[in-house]
């Protein structure tokens, strides 16, 4: 039983470059988010989805585009990376009901230099 | 602006101590509020959660006390334990706004042996 699984674990980017962090979960849950993990902060919603073809932003969106063609799948994009990307990033889904828990992925942890 | 405040940002408990958290919520229309606790390299997992009908909940050792009134709610550890040692996020969540939770700044949590 995989949940919520995250790909790359780490990464160092280039100020500029673009890449793609990758989410995916196998518990059929509608709601997706990806959230961004810095000190003192504690996590900040990045963007999130409801469900397949539908996505939001969420507290800090800038810089970041998402997309959601499948129920599984949660791609998070960082179109021109920035030192001030630098963080961990956490991916997490639940089921659409009231209460219901959110399962996180183990994290992305991206430097930008 | 932050809307979950939390403190402290670390504390130090001997084993078989009280580890204390507390949290303070602006938006008077969150209606669910969680903790997360977080180990080192993993992401956040559900740890206990209370609706605002209701002003305690326990499950096992853990406690949570809520105060809708002073929009107040905390995390009690009774018999802290090394193995409790982590970091610990209260969030609060609007069912309506599709359960996206918004956290506070995470207390890291070391007990003493």
């Amino acid at each position: 039983n995989a949940g919520v699984t995250q790909t790359p674990k780490f990464q160092v980017l280039k100020t500029g470059q673009s890449m793609t962090l990758q989410c995916a979960q196998d518990m059929n849950h509608e709601y997706m988010s990806w959230y961004r993990q810095d000190p003192g902060m504690g996590l900040r919603l990045i963007h999130y989805s409801v469900g397949a073809g539908i996505t939001d932003q969420g507290e800090v969106p800038n810089g970041y585009n998402v997309s959601r063609s499948t129920t599984e799948d949660f791609p998070l994009r960082l179109l021109s990376a920035a030192p001030s990307q630098t963080s961990v990033y956490f991916c997490a889904s639940s089921y659409r009901g009231y209460l219901a828990e959110a399962f996180f992925g183990q994290g992305t942890r991206l430097t930008v230099v | 602006q932050q809307q979950v405040k939390q403190s402290p940002q670390s504390l130090i408990v001997q084993k078989g101590g009280i580890s204390i958290i507390n949290c303070a919520y602006e938006n008077t229309a969150f209606d669910y509020f969680p903790w997360y606790q977080q180990f080192p390299g993993k992401g956040p997992a559900l740890l206990i959660a209370i609706r605002p009908d209701v002003s305690e909940k326990k499950e096992g050792r853990f406690t949570i006390s809520f105060n809708k009134s002073a929009k107040q709610f905390s995390l009690h550890i009774m018999d802290s334990q090394p193995g409790d040692s982590a970091t610990y996020f209260c969030a609060a969540s609007i069912k309506a706004a599709g359960n996206k939770l918004t956290f506070g700044g995470g207390t890291r949590v070391l007990v003493k042996p």
